[in-house]
């Protein structure tokens, strides 16, 4: 098993551009989410999905889309990149049965708006 | 709403050193608590964790107690090594949902 996987590992936007943050996991896990990791911030919430179809909204979802087609992706789209959005990006997913909701985390994006 | 509040850094120590970290909660219910551990450029790997109190979590030398009546889940290492040089989060998840709320991170470096 990759586990999760994330694409790119580093980019920078100018303003205004948009892009999308991939995420996929093989572990056929029902939840995934995205954080946002800011120095002294810890992790923060943006959008979440508890299946394929179904989607919701984190601690911090402005400026941020998601869409869930598969069990296995989670793309992240960034609509009209802002420099408040450098920041480094982690995709998590978990299984369902999981007593204690354990989180597998993707290596990350580092993402710079200039 | 849930929060994690843990001891800031960054944190110094000798390689063989005692480390400590302190981490509180504030949770509706009975949170599932765990310790993340973030080496330099990597993601977050999960280091233990526990689902009940008096649960003792432990990994890697690391120990940490789910404890209800001081709502904490401190960490502690007896000796640690240069190799657990890396930035240590506390988390807590409700039991009615998967959503993670983590504290604020502390850097711990050890030097030989």
């Amino acid at each position: 098993n990759a586990g999760v996987t994330q694409t790119p590992k580093f980019q920078v936007l100018k303003t205004g551009q948009s892009m999308t943050l991939q995420c996929a996991q093989d572990m056929n896990h029902e939840y995934m989410s995205w954080y946002r990791q800011d120095p002294g911030m810890g992790l923060r919430l943006i959008h979440y999905s508890v299946g394929a179809g179904i989607t919701d909204q984190g601690e911090v979802p402005n400026g941020y889309n998601v869409s869930r087609s598969t069990t296995e992706d989670f793309p992240l789209r960034l609509l009209s990149a802002a420099p408040s959005q450098t920041s480094v990006y982690f995709c998590a997913s978990s299984y369902d049965d999981s007593a204690s909701h354990e989180q597998y985390f993707g290596p990350g994006t580092r993402l710079t708006v200039t | 709403g849930n929060s994690v509040t843990q001891m800031e850094g960054p944190v110094t120590l000798s390689e063989e050193a005692f480390l400590t970290i302190n981490c509180t909660y504030t949770a509706t219910g009975y949170p599932s608590l765990f310790w993340y551990v973030q080496y330099p450029g990597e993601g977050l790997q999960l280091l233990l964790k526990a689902t009940k109190a008096d649960d003792k979590g432990s990994n890697k030398g690391f120990e940490a107690t789910y404890r209800k009546e001081t709502t904490s889940f401190h960490l502690e290492k007896g000796s640690v090594q240069v190799s657990d040089s890396a930035v240590y989060f506390c988390a807590l998840s409700d039991q009615s949902d998967y959503k993670l709320s983590f504290g604020a991170g502390t850097t711990v470096t050890v030097r030989a």
